[in-house]
Order: C-alpha cells, then structure tokens, then sequence
C-alpha cells in the first residue's frame, strides 16, 4: 500500500525563483497537512484541508506561500517569490478525518540560494 | 501555536541502556502521539494513546498518557544502534480535531 508521496524530494533554486511542491496523500483518507520543518523552528503546520477545502492556514508564513488541493488524490504548495530563509524540509501527511494519526511523506529538502 | 516542551533535548547512551523521554503542554489534549524521525525520512508513528493513564507498549517502546492529560512520557527498553533518531511527542486537543500539534524533539544517539 502506497504511502503519502511527494516530489521533488530535492529541490536548490535561486532567491526570487517559483518552487512548486507536490504531494499525493494516501489513498481514502480526506485530511491532508503540509508541515515545515527547520533546526530552529521544529515541526510547524503550515495550512490543512479536509475534504480538499482549507481549513486552516493560519500557519502559512505570509502572501508567498500558497497551497490548493483540486482533487482528493493531488495538492501542492507554491511559494513564489522564494527567498533564502524558506529553506527547510517540507512535509505532507495525511490522515482519515479525525482519526488523528497522521502518516508523513518523506518531505521535500528546499534549499534556496 | 500551542506548545509541547519535550525532553530531553538530546541524549547519548549506550547500546543496552534503558531511554525515557517525556512531553509536556500547559493545555488539556484528548490524544497524545510518539512518533519517530529516521535522517532524510519523515516522521513514522509509534505509539497512540487515547485515555488518560492509558498505558501502552509496541515491542521495546512503552507509552503513558498523564494522568492529568497535560503530559505523556516514551521509554525504549534495552537500546539498540537502530533507535538512533528523533523522537516526537504530538497532541490532538479533542476529539474529531484533524489538527496535532508537535514537541521540539529529542534526539537520540545510541554508542554501540
């Protein structure tokens, strides 16, 4: 049984450069999270959406950061212009609504120079 | 955003010995998580907990769900070079919340 997958696994781009980063959730569950993670900051939820709708994106950085999920099986996260300190692991995961138990991608490495 | 504090931050010990971690929140949560972090991997689940005082063992990992609901704590059992990783605490605040939230970590190293 697949697992949530995402791509590019590696991405290095230069400062003020489009990064687009995909992410296929496991197949039946209807909640999906994208999480960043960086030495200083940790694990922090970026925006969630049940059933493909936002619910919550409180935790996106600012205007650079945009995410849509168009269909149950596809989402992915832009930032747009990035910058140097976006750099970190970008994580998907999902889960079956409510259960609460999330299974992680294997996070996309952004490094932006 | 709501925070765990787990420790310790980072542990070395040897192959053999017995490990404990704990996290702790100054809210209630209705679920607590212990997942683990391989390098260049994502997070993977170990153990879920979903009753306060609940305790709960997976092979060598042993669980517990504080009993005021504001803490959990992780044990590894005779430790061996494989556990080396990173060790998260997460928490749901209630029930049918999608949302958890992650402690800092603890790093573990294990010298053979």
């Amino acid at each position: 049984d697949a697992g949530v997958i995402q791509s590019p696994r590696h991405e290095v781009t230069e400062m003020g450069q489009e990064v687009t980063l995909r992410c296929k959730p496991i197949s039946g569950h209807n909640s999906l999270f994208w999480y960043r993670q960086t030495m200083m900051r940790g694990l922090e939820l970026l925006i969630y959406f049940n059933n493909n709708v936002p619910i919550d994106d409180s935790g996106m950085p600012e205007d650079r950061f945009s995410a849509k999920m168009p269909n149950a099986s596809f989402s992915t996260l832009k930032i747009q212009p990035s910058e140097p300190r976006d750099s970190a692991v970008y994580f998907c995961a999902s889960s079956e609504a409510g259960a609460g138990e999330l299974f992680f991608g294997e996070g996309s490495r952004l490094t932006v120079l | 955003g709501q925070q765990l504090n787990q420790s310790p931050q980072s542990m070395f010990i040897q192959e053999g010995e017995d490990v404990s971690m704990n996290c702790t929140s100054s809210s209630i949560f209705n679920t607590w998580l212990w997942y683990k972090q391989d390098p260049g991997e994502g997070p993977v689940l170990l153990i879920a907990l979903y009753k306060a005082g609940e305790l709960t063992s997976n092979g060598r990992l042993t669980a517990q769900f504080g009993i005021t609901r504001k803490d959990s704590f992780l044990n590894i059992s005779a430790s061996i070079p494989s556990d080396v990783g990173i060790y998260f605490c997460a928490g749901r605040r209630y029930a049918g919340a999608n949302n958890l939230f992650f402690g800092t970590g603890t790093r573990l190293t294990v010298i053979p």
